[in-house]
């Protein structure tokens, strides 16, 4: 079982459309984490850091449930600009990091 | 501006052929990895290395060795090259806290 799991998608969604993306994690010693955004032959670049209270920058929230080993990431009034594939993240004491495969997203006119 | 320096975007290789792979860092980061990146598969960690010559091995270390003797440095070694190491390989750098990673641009190693 892969460490850190993502839906694959695609997820293809018209503008102004509200989209969630799930992530669960196996390992419970994770200690942070974060979504990241990639471009079509780009590198990965940092969207969003994960706080346990949960945290929303825009038009973006992002959840933690360390609970459940769950994190979420919720876009709202979609733009065509935020079709990428979105990369959960989670980092480990030791600084070890581990991506998910990513979700794909594709936001139509 | 921050950067993560990859020595090559593209590279051909044979088989058998001995590869490095060169990312340099100029943020003083503690902390660098090396990914491989393959559609439906995602990031996978090859290595990673959280002070100079001390490194760790991720989930597909087979293949594969690093090198850190400078804190800027950190190489990534295809002892044999083979044709199932084709892919984009990908550097990162980060500090030791709950901070931003960064990426060099990528290379796309082909092994023929």
């Amino acid at each position: 079982r892969k460490e850190v799991e993502q839906d694959p998608g695609p997820f293809n969604v018209p503008e102004g459309a509200t989209v969630a993306f799930n992530c669960t994690y196996s390992n419970s010693a994770s200690q942070s984490f974060f979504w990241y955004r990639q471009d079509c032959r780009k590198e990965p670049k940092l969207l969003m850091s994960v706080y346990s209270s949960g945290n929303e920058d825009g038009r973006f929230t992002a959840q933690l449930n360390r609970a459940s080993q769950y994190i979420s990431l919720l876009i709202r009034d979609s733009k065509l600009s935020d079709s990428a594939t979105y990369l959960c993240v989670v980092k480990y004491e030791n600084n070890d990091m581990r991506f998910g495969a990513g979700t794909r997203l594709t936001v139509k006119p | 501006d921050v950067k993560v320096t990859q020595s090559s975007r593209y590279l051909v290789k044979r088989t058998g052929e001995k590869v490095f792979l060169e990312c340099v860092q100029d943020m003083d980061h503690e902390n660098m990895f090396w990914y491989r990146q393959d559609p439906g598969l995602g990031l996978r960690l090859i290595y990673f290395s959280y002070d100079v010559k001390m490194k760790e091995k991720g989930d597909i270390p087979e293949g594969y060795s690093v090198s850190r003797e400078k804190k800027e440095r950190f190489s990534l070694i295809l002892e044999s090259a083979s044709t199932n190491q084709t892919s984009m390989y990908l550097c990162a750098s980060t500090r030791d806290r709950p901070t931003e990673a960064f990426f060099g641009q990528g290379t796309r190693l082909t092994v023929v």
